[in-house]
């Protein structure tokens, strides 16, 4: 029973075009949302994060969309980069100790 | 700084053997967590410690995983008696509280049981 979903196992974008990378929780509970990017051999790091309170947190090229009602969650990056091409994860926190990650969105930007 | 360091970085073993692996995480930082990545998975969460209070174990999948921090700074995860459907990445990540805080991760510990 996944609680966190992200249903998409890869994504291609062309350089300079948005990317869009989404993810799906099932608890209405879940008031944290953190997305991580991971590089091959290396762990994941922290990108940006949003909370309950909030339906958009932007940083620079990535913004976070929180849909409450839909229990929906977005990552865009515009314009995407080459050095973006990583595996993204979302991340819920029910205000525990607790994350749940989702299986991850393999991010390929093309040059 | 320092990040959080795992060692080792890969680990081969037989099946049945017993493995340790090792987790340094940033100074300072209260909570420390371990994780598991199957292929194709996402991380899975394994145990969980804070400060001096007793570890949230329920993650571990079966007895014969087992994890100590001591001295509230490193940490070690132990599988006993190692299966093939142990192989996988082992991710440490630590952080200064544990609500609502980033987490850092290490590089990750690669086992693969043959």
């Amino acid at each position: 029973d996944q609680q966190v979903k992200q249903n998409s196992p890869s994504l291609s974008v062309q350089e300079g075009r948005i990317s869009i990378l989404n993810c799906d929780y099932t608890n209405s509970m879940f008031d944290y949302f953190l997305w991580y990017k991971k590089y091959p051999a290396e762990g994941p790091t922290f990108l940006i994060s949003i909370s309950s309170i909030k339906d958009k947190n932007e940083d620079g090229r990535f913004t976070v969309f929180l849909n409450k009602s839909a229990k929906h969650l977005s990552l865009h990056i515009v314009p995407s980069q080459p050095g973006d091409s990583a595996v993204y994860f979302c991340a819920v926190n029910s205000g525990t100790y607790k994350y749940i990650f989702g299986t991850g969105t393999r991010l390929k930007v093309l040059a | 700084g320092a990040g959080v360091s795992q060692s080792p970085s890969n680990k081969v073993t037989e099946k049945g053997k017993d493995v340790e692996l090792r987790c340094d995480p940033i100074s300072g930082h209260t909570a420390l967590y371990w994780y598991r990545q199957s292929l194709g998975q996402g991380l899975e969460f394994l145990i969980y410690f804070q400060g001096n209070s007793a570890p949230d174990k329920s993650g571990l999948p079966s007895d014969r995983f087992s994890a100590e921090r001591t001295g509230g700074s490193v940490s070690t995860l132990t599988i006993q008696r190692t299966q093939q459907e142990d192989s996988a990445v082992y991710l440490c990540a630590s952080s200064w509280t544990s609500d609502h805080n980033e987490q850092f991760f290490g590089p990750g510990t690669r086992l693969t049981v043959l």
